[in-house]
């Protein structure tokens, strides 16, 4: 099972919006309405962002929205600040299987 | 509060063995659902192993199947992973998650992780 597709940086200046794209296939991504987002900061452990393609958990800003559309799911960060500058994972199951698959990472930038 | 605590990395020769151990607390651990997920240096994210509540249900990663073996105690509040036969691939910060709900959600806490090199 190859890991999810995201590009591997995107950058924006404060207040701005962008959008992390995660592609997978017909066996993870586009089967399921679980994919996940986290964000890590350098030494840091993940922190879960986006749950279930579109909810936020508790405590976590609404600036952050998830969405997906076939295969493809996105993690849009509105009103960029500079706390938002970290490494973004997208995450999906995978049915029994291989059960989880991993996005391949994208650093973002505030400029 | 949540709290997930990996301790027993180190160093450790190839083809060697190594113990993990993930000590939780804050939350009613025999009720959920578990997970270890690797990163190797400088790279991302790999999901390695997930145990259900009441260890029914295991799954691996194909890069660890065979080698390594995950458990939990649930009367200690403790989540284990043995991993044998050590490949310098291997080698990465192991972090411990709990699943947010049943298997296939996400990863909603997650320990500070433990550092497993293996070199010789």
């Amino acid at each position: 099972q190859s890991a999810l597709t995201q590009s591997a940086s995107v950058s924006g200046s404060p207040g701005q919006s962008i959008t992390i794209s995660c592609t997978g296939t017909s066996s993870d991504v586009g089967s399921y309405n679980l994919v996940s987002w986290y964000q890590q900061h350098p030494g840091k452990a993940p922190k879960l962002m986006i749950y279930e393609g579109t909810k936020r958990p508790s405590g976590v800003s609404n600036r952050f929205s998830g969405s997906k559309s076939g295969n493809t799911a996105s993690l849009t960060i509105s009103g960029l600040q500079a706390e938002d500058e970290a490494d973004y994972y997208c995450c999906s199951y995978a049915g029994t299987g291989t059960f989880y698959v991993f996005g391949t990472g994208t650093k973002v930038t505030v400029l | 509060e949540v709290q997930l605590v990996e301790s027993g990395g180190g160093l450790v020769q190839p083809g060697g063995s190594l113990r993990l151990s993930c000590a939780a607390s804050g939350f009613t651990f025999s009720t959920y659902s578990m997970n270890w997920v690797r990163q190797a240096p400088g790279k991302g994210l790999e999901w390695v192993s997930y145990i259900s509540s009441s260890s029914n249900t295991i799954y691996y990663a194909d890069s660890v199947k065979g080698r390594f073996t995950i458990s939990r105690d649930n009367a200690k509040n403790s989540l284990y992973l043995q991993m044998n036969s050590l490949r310098a691939e291997d080698t990465a910060v192991y972090y411990c998650a709990r699943a947010r709900a049943a298997a296939g959600s996400s990863f909603d806490y997650w320990g500070q992780g433990s550092l497993v090199t293996v070199s010789s």
